[in-house]
C-alpha cells in the first residue's frame, strides 16, 4: 500500500487554466520530489524539494511543502493538452510514491 | 546507454511459469530501485540496491520475489510459480547517488507482465 495520498484523483481543466494537486503522508517527510507519468515518455522526474524549502518554482510549476503538514502542492500555471498526465509525490527518505493525480486538460 | 533500459518490454506467462525481469541502469548509477505498478495505480517500492548491495528489500510481495544486482549494474527481478495477482508493469529505477534524497531517478518503460 501507498504511504502517500494525493487529493484530488482525477482533476480535468480547460487549456491555459491552472491545475492545484496535493499530498499528504502520514509518516515524516524529507525531501519530496514530485513526478510525471504519460504513455508516451513513461515517469519522468519534475522537482525536488528539500525539507528546509517552503516553495520552489520551475518554469511552469510552484511547489509547497508544509512538514508540519506532511504535506505539498504541486501548483501547474498556464496548461497545455501536453500537461495531461498522471502526477505522482514521492517521500524521497522511503522511496515511496503516493496513489497519484490524473490531470486532464481540454484544448 | 542514455537511458535505463529493460527487458523485455512486455512477457506472458502461464501460471506457475518462472520469469526473470531485466533491468540496464545508466553507467555509473549508484542506485537501482524496483517498482511494481498495477493498472490505475501508483508505482509501488519493491526493493532498492546501493551498488551491489540489496539494502532494502521490505516491499517485495513474498518469498516468490528475488532481485540481484552481482556487479551493481545490471540487475535482475525473477518471480518464481507466476500468480494472476502478479500481472503488473514492472518499473527499474536508477539515480547518481545514494537513494532519492538530492538526487533524482531516471526510470525505464516498463515490463508489462501478464500471468494467464
Amino acid at each position: 500500500s501507498q504511504q502517500g495520498e494525493e487529493d484530488p484523483q482525477a482533476l480535468s481543466i480547460q487549456e491555459g487554466e491552472n491545475a492545484t494537486m496535493n499530498c499528504s503522508y502520514k509518516t515524516s517527510i524529507n525531501n519530496l520530489q514530485w513526478y510525471r507519468q504519460n504513455s508516451g515518455r513513461g515517469l519522468v522526474h519534475l522537482i525536488l524539494i528539500r525539507s528546509n524549502e517552503r516553495e520552489k518554482h520551475s518554469g511552469r510549476l510552484r511547489v509547497t511543502l508544509d512538514t508540519s503538514k506532511k504535506s505539498s502542492s504541486l501548483l501547474i500555471t498556464a496548461s497545455r493538452a501536453a500537461d495531461t498526465a498522471s502526477y505522482f509525490c514521492v517521500n524521497a527518505g522511503k522511496s515511496t510514491f503516493g496513489d497519484g493525480t490524473t490531470l486532464t486538460v481540454k484544448p | 546507454g542514455a537511458g535505463v533500459s529493460q527487458s523485455p518490454r512486455y512477457k506472458v506467462a502461464k501460471r506457475g511459469q518462472d520469469v526473470a525481469l531485466r533491468c540496464d541502469p545508466i553507467s555509473g548509477h549508484v542506485s537501482l530501485f524496483w517498482y511494481q505498478q498495477a493498472l490505475g495505480q501508483g508505482p509501488e517500492f519493491l526493493t532498492y540496491f546501493q551498488n551491489e548491495a540489496q539494502l532494502d528489500k521490505s516491499g517485495l510481495p513474498s518469498d516468490r520475489f528475488f532481485a540481484e544486482r552481482p556487479e551493481g549494474s545490471v540487475s535482475t527481478l525473477k518471480i518464481q510459480r507466476t500468480q494472476q495477482e502478479d500481472s503488473a508493469v514492472y518499473l527499474c529505477a536508477s539515480s547518481r547517488n545514494r537513494g532519492l534524497m538530492n538526487t533524482e531517478a531516471f526510470f525505464g518503460q516498463g515490463t508489462r507482465l501478464t500471468v494467464v
